[in-house]
């Protein structure tokens, strides 16, 4: 069954430091997203991307965050000068359609810690 | 403001007991309402999407329901690898795809 690849699995880094967060997803997909949980709580919509634009972004997808689809298979995840809290599970996500029928691909996560 | 509220929290279950799990919620402009089923360190697994009041989905022990307020998760007659987060999402009519999840029920079911 085709699975959204997420890389690394775990990444801890230090305050203000640049990370980039990296996803591989359905081959045949458009729509591409990225959301976030943090510890305990809900997972949290960042930012949906298609035809190699943002479609939609939340409050927290500030300055700091950026996604790039830097070519035909790669979705990536940049924050420019990370905060303690930044820390929390970001899971990319991939779909066919628009309208959801088919539900979002999630992959399994990078676990971001922020030292 | 928009709100995904789910309820219980938690739930223990003996297997065999069948229980539901609600979702309820307040979104302007519903253009669908999911449901995904989430293990510990993984990403949520899609179950169902359901559109309009009286739609039914029905996936092995799980079927899900919709009203004009709320989606309800029937389990029927649950085993342990049923035990599981089970989330709750609603994505708006924004033009965008931004999709707002509950914060989850926790499932146990005990053999």
């Amino acid at each position: 069954e085709p699975e959204v690849t997420q890389t690394p699995s775990h990444q801890v880094t230090q305050m203000g430091q640049e990370v980039i967060l990296r996803c591989v997803p359905i081959s045949n997909h458009l729509y591409f997203y990225w959301y976030r949980q943090i510890l305990g709580q809900k997972v949290e919509f960042l930012v949906s991307f298609y035809n190699n634009e943002i479609s939609e972004k939340s409050e927290i997808f500030d300055d700091q965050f950026s996604v790039e689809r830097p070519d035909g298979s790669n979705f990536t995840l940049k924050i420019r000068s990370t905060k303690l809290e930044d820390s929390a599970m970001y899971f990319c996500a991939s779909s066919g359609d628009p309208t959801g029928a088919y539900g979002y691909t999630f992959g399994s996560g990078t676990r971001l810690t922020v030292v | 403001e928009d709100q995904v509220t789910q309820s219980p929290e938690a739930l223990r279950l003996q297997e065999g007991e069948s229980s539901s799990l609600n979702c309820s919620y307040t979104v302007s402009g519903l253009r669908g309402l999911f449901w995904y089923r989430q293990d510990p360190g993984k990403g949520p697994e899609f179950l169902f999407t359901l559109y309009s009041a009286g739609e039914e989905k029905e996936k092995e022990r799980l079927k899900a329901t919709l009203t004009k307020k709320e989606s309800f998760l029937h389990i029927t007659a649950p085993k342990p690898e049923d035990s599981a987060t089970y989330l709750c999402a609603v994505r708006k009519n924004t033009g965008g795809f931004k999709t707002i999840f509950g914060a989850g029920t926790r499932l146990f079911v005990k053999a």
